[in-house]
């Protein structure tokens, strides 16, 4: 059965960098693409961007282009998001969801993880 | 970017009561809308995508309508696991975006 199993929870520190893992297992991981999306704190959701597992490709929604980086790790069928700089506005639950082949929404979605951004 | 605005905000409803959600689009997304299912401390769960096609496993009391800018998600006969918050996301174009989300609750 498909399963997109995230890291843990990360607490880190105001300035610092974390890298989030989604390691996809139940089916062949290039031939999905990868998304990340964004909760603050129980409201709604916010589109980060997506890449290709096949070739790497990315795309990013404007609003993250210079806070997230999306890369995979092919050998091991696992998705990072490195999310750099980080303000307490980048306190939330990332979720990395995998988009269906035959359209554009999301039939998968990991566990989810919270990053905490505190001193 | 297209913004998604989500009606109502929050909604009490009685078990077996119909109930409808609205999300209108800023633009035409030509049925590009998928709406997703979250409980309290789980992540989304695909109910409804292109508008109106039920995902499967989803029971069928679940159902979606609309086009152009105006689309609903409607529960008929309210059951009690149905409480959870209700998001619409339009991918007609990018970036994607979500609607604001409406929390049911049981009256």
């Amino acid at each position: 059965q498909v399963n997109l199993l995230q890291s843990r929870a990360a607490l880190v520190k105001p300035g610092a960098s974390v890298k989030l893992s989604c390691k996809a297992s139940g089916y062949t991981f290039t031939d999905y693409y990868i998304h990340w999306v964004k909760q603050s704190h129980g409201k709604s959701l916010e589109w980060i961007g997506y890449i290709n597992p096949n070739s790497g490709y990315t795309n990013y929604n404007e609003k993250f282009k210079s806070k997230a980086t999306l890369t995979v790790d092919k050998s091991t069928n696992t998705a990072y998001m490195e999310l750099s700089r980080l303000t307490s506005e980048d306190s939330a639950t990332y979720y990395c969801t995998r988009r269906v082949t035959t359209g554009y929404y999301f039939d998968y979605w990991g566990q989810g993880v919270m990053v905490t951004v505190s001193s | 970017d297209i913004q998604m605005t989500q009606s109502p905000a929050s909604l009490s409803a009685s078990l077996g009561e119909t109930v409808t959600i609205e999300c209108r689009a800023s633009e035409d997304i030509y049925n590009g809308l998928a709406w997703y299912q979250q409980k309290p401390g789980k992540s989304p769960q695909l109910l409804i995508y292109n508008a109106n096609s039920l995902h499967t496993g989803v029971p069928s009391r679940f159902s979606g309508s609309g086009s152009g800018t105006q689309y609903s998600l409607k529960i008929n006969s309210l059951q009690s696991e149905d409480v959870a918050s209700y998001f619409c996301q339009q991918y007609y174009n990018y970036p994607y975006t979500f609607g604001a989300g409406t929390k049911l609750e049981l009256k």
